[in-house]
């Protein structure tokens, strides 16, 4: 139990679905992360949040929406997905932005079919 | 800019031999390295970390790893493998730019295998 928690743990959609990706740490952190992991590929940062607020949009589709109601929660949008956005996505929380480290979510196993 | 290379995608090694898993980096800033360890179907947890203190630095699970500024590098090691590290071992560096939103970015990823 790493105190970050995620759900759905799998999920699989099809391309015209809409879902959302739900993310939870009761760590008392101040920043959120959603990465993606796809096969034989780094870890990819999708979106920051710093005390809810957004502080880093990596350049990510329009098609992933997040959402970061209050500090211990964040959400990650799917619309319209493409079959290539299956892959792992991974939630962290860290107690502040720079140099702490981020603890890790197990993660929702995402399928677009 | 920084980076992050791990060498070799695939170490396999017996049980009860040294673990040597490499990593170097590329920062134009001091780093602060990590080493994050992924189970099956698991998220990453965290194994040891580095942030300027001393070089050597121990983690869980009887690993270390030393942070050699001459070579950019921040090597994973443990004196004797057991059949539970296999997994897959992460590198990652922390983004302390001007930007510093606390981004990792991570190597490509080991795959340990250990042999009985």
């Amino acid at each position: 139990e790493t105190g970050v928690t995620q759900t759905p743990r799998h999920l699989v959609m099809g391309m015209t679905n809409k879902k959302s990706l739900k993310c939870e740490q009761h760590l008392g952190h101040n920043a959120m992360y959603w990465y993606k992991q796809s096969a034989k590929k780094p870890l990819e940062l999708m979106f920051v949040y710093s005390l809810e607020e957004r502080v880093e949009n990596n350049s990510v589709p329009s098609r992933f929406s997040p959402e970061c109601p209050n500090s211990s929660h964040l959400f990650l949008h799917l619309h319209t997905l493409q079959p290539e956005d299956s892959a792992l996505y991974l939630c962290a929380s860290s107690q502040d932005l720079g140099n702490t480290e981020a603890f890790f979510g197990q993660g929702t196993r995402l399928t677009v079919v | 800019a920084q980076s992050v290379t791990q060498l070799g995608s695939h170490v396999s090694v017996s049980e009860g031999a040294l673990v040597l898993l490499r990593c170097n980096y590329s920062s134009s800033v001091p780093p602060y390295l990590f080493w994050y360890v992924q189970y099956p179907n698991q998220g990453l947890q965290l194994l040891l970390k580095y942030t300027s203190a001393a070089t050597l630095v121990k983690g869980i699970n009887g690993f270390e790893a030393e942070f050699k500024k001459s070579e950019t590098s921040f090597h994973l090691t443990k004196p004797s493998a057991h059949m539970s590290d296999a997994a897959e071992y992460f590198c990652a560096v922390s983004d302390r730019g001007s930007s510093n939103t606390g981004k990792l970015i991570f190597g490509q990823g080991t795959t340990l295998q250990v042999k009985p």
